[in-house]
């Protein structure tokens, strides 16, 4: 099964700070996904990301949310300005060619 | 109606049992069906990934696909208290890749020794 790393582990910010979270993919993946977790709740999907570009995005990946993959090997999602709300697990996920997603272990992201 | 049902357990079992796992869905265009596994504060670990209506075993895990009824299923045999964890359901549109994944809500599961 693919390896994919997250930093940090955990995340503590203020509210209205800007935050970024890092998923590192061991071995080299086409696709890229973030999914967020709150507490209590489902898995839902925030964005998806081939060759550079967005490919998908839902409603939560508002214009506070921005992704990129700046040295080829990173992924990274920005929140611009944190709310309360935007407490929650954060997964990157990658897959090849076939939609076989394989999730990081996540950053848990606490805004205070 | 919700995209995705599962019963969110929880569920316990003895040790050495048939866990049967379930999850609807209304929306008739999903394909592929997955199930995965989430230990407490992990990731989700991908289990089992089928494509439409039939049968598909791994070990002591089984999932099955009733498109007609959009009804899937995840057995697990001779379970063990290493099988303790929440399990999610999830199945998207295409099999293409870049396609977004929608998840059930988890069923907890728990495996008594």
């Amino acid at each position: 099964e693919p390896e994919v790393t997250q930093t940090p582990s955990h995340q503590v910010t203020q509210m209205g700070q800007e935050v970024i979270l890092r998923c590192v993919p061991i071995s080299n993946h086409l696709y890229f996904y973030w999914y967020r977790q709150i507490l209590g709740q489902k898995v839902e999907f925030l964005v998806s990301f081939y060759n550079n570009e967005i490919s998908e995005k839902s409603e939560i990946f508002d214009d506070q949310f921005s992704v990129e993959r700046p040295d080829g090997s990173n992924f990274t999602l920005k929140i611009r300005s944190t709310k309360l709300e935007d407490s929650a697990m954060y997964f990157c996920a990658i897959s090849k060619e076939r939609n076989e997603q394989f999730f990081g272990p996540g950053t848990r992201l606490t805004v205070l | 109606q919700k995209e995705v049902e599962q019963d969110p357990g929880p569920l316990s079992v003895p040790e050495g049992a048939i866990v049967s796992l379930n999850c609807t869905y209304s929306n008739s265009a999903f394909q592929y069906f997955m199930w995965y596994r989430q230990y407490s504060r992990k990731g989700p670990e991908l289990l089992m990934y089928t494509y439409s209506s039939g049968n598909k075993e791994d070990g002591r895990f089984t999932a099955q696909v009733d498109k007609s009824s959009k009804y899937i299923s995840l057995f697990i045999r001779d379970s063990q208290p290493s099988d303790s964890a929440t399990y999610l359901c999830a199945m998207n549109r295409s099999g293409s890749s870049a396609s977004k994944i929608i998840f059930g809500s988890g069923t907890r599961l728990s495996i008594r020794p």
